[in-house]
């Protein structure tokens, strides 16, 4: 909800152009990464996924880069829209164990028309 | 939400009360989770389970405990709520060991006063 917001750090950016939120896992044995969109006063939802055998996944306007090196991961929201304002987290799991899943604290992302 | 109901959505209680919050599901997915949600702290697993009557702690456990007596529902409750479990709380189910996807309930806000 809003009150999770307002502690995170925020992502500024003007309709149309491209967004880039990142995220520092914490695993260097995590397997598998994912990206949710958390609206106000909604539960997350699913964006998009990679595996760790992969450096990049696309999906419709959003890519996610894996950099297993540095342990980073990276949304890219191309031709932002207002309606991707939301806060956005990276969330990590290792296989094998009942896919819990480790999540980031998150980046608030403010688009203005 | 994958068919995935919380019950309250709001609730406010005293300290030292019980509180059971509900979880219900009609996907049939045999993963369930509870997290919490504060600020700064993302999404923190609380307990977790991958079957009816399995259940085992997550990363904040203290203070919680949980029951699965069927497929579609997993309750948790706080056996005496303190001001530290004000928090919004959410389930979340997931298909199999196979799918590392989350999907996510609306939400419980919990006020302990």
């Amino acid at each position: 909800g809003e009150s999770v917001g307002l502690h995170l750090p925020t992502l500024s950016v003007q309709e149309g152009d491209n967004s880039i939120i990142n995220c520092a896992y914490s695993n260097s044995a995590s397997d598998y990464f994912i990206w949710y969109k958390q609206e106000s006063g909604k539960g997350p939802q699913f964006i998009i996924d990679i595996r760790s055998n992969m450096d990049k996944r696309q999906g419709q306007r959003v890519t996610v880069l894996l950099n297993k090196t540095v342990k980073h991961l990276s949304l890219q929201i191309a031709a932002t829209q207002p309606g991707d304002s939301a806060v956005y987290f990276c969330a990590e799991t290792q296989f094998g164990g009942y896919n819990k899943l480790i999540f980031g604290a998150g980046t608030r992302l403010a688009v203005h028309p | 939400d994958a068919g995935i109901t919380q019950s309250p959505r709001h609730k406010v209680t005293e300290t030292g009360t019980p509180v059971t919050l509900r979880c219900h599901q009609t996907e049939n997915h045999r993963y369930m989770y509870w997290y919490r949600q504060d600020p700064g702290h993302g999404l923190r697993l609380i307990h977790y389970s991958y079957g009816v009557k399995d259940t085992d702690k997550g990363e904040v456990s203290d203070g919680y405990s949980v029951s699965r007596s069927k497929t579609e529902d997993f309750l948790l409750t706080l056996e005496s709520a303190t001001s530290s479990q004000t928090s919004v709380y959410f389930c979340a189910t997931g298909p199999d060991s196979f799918s590392y996807e989350q999907y996510f309930g609306p939400g419980t806000r919990l006020t302990v006063t």
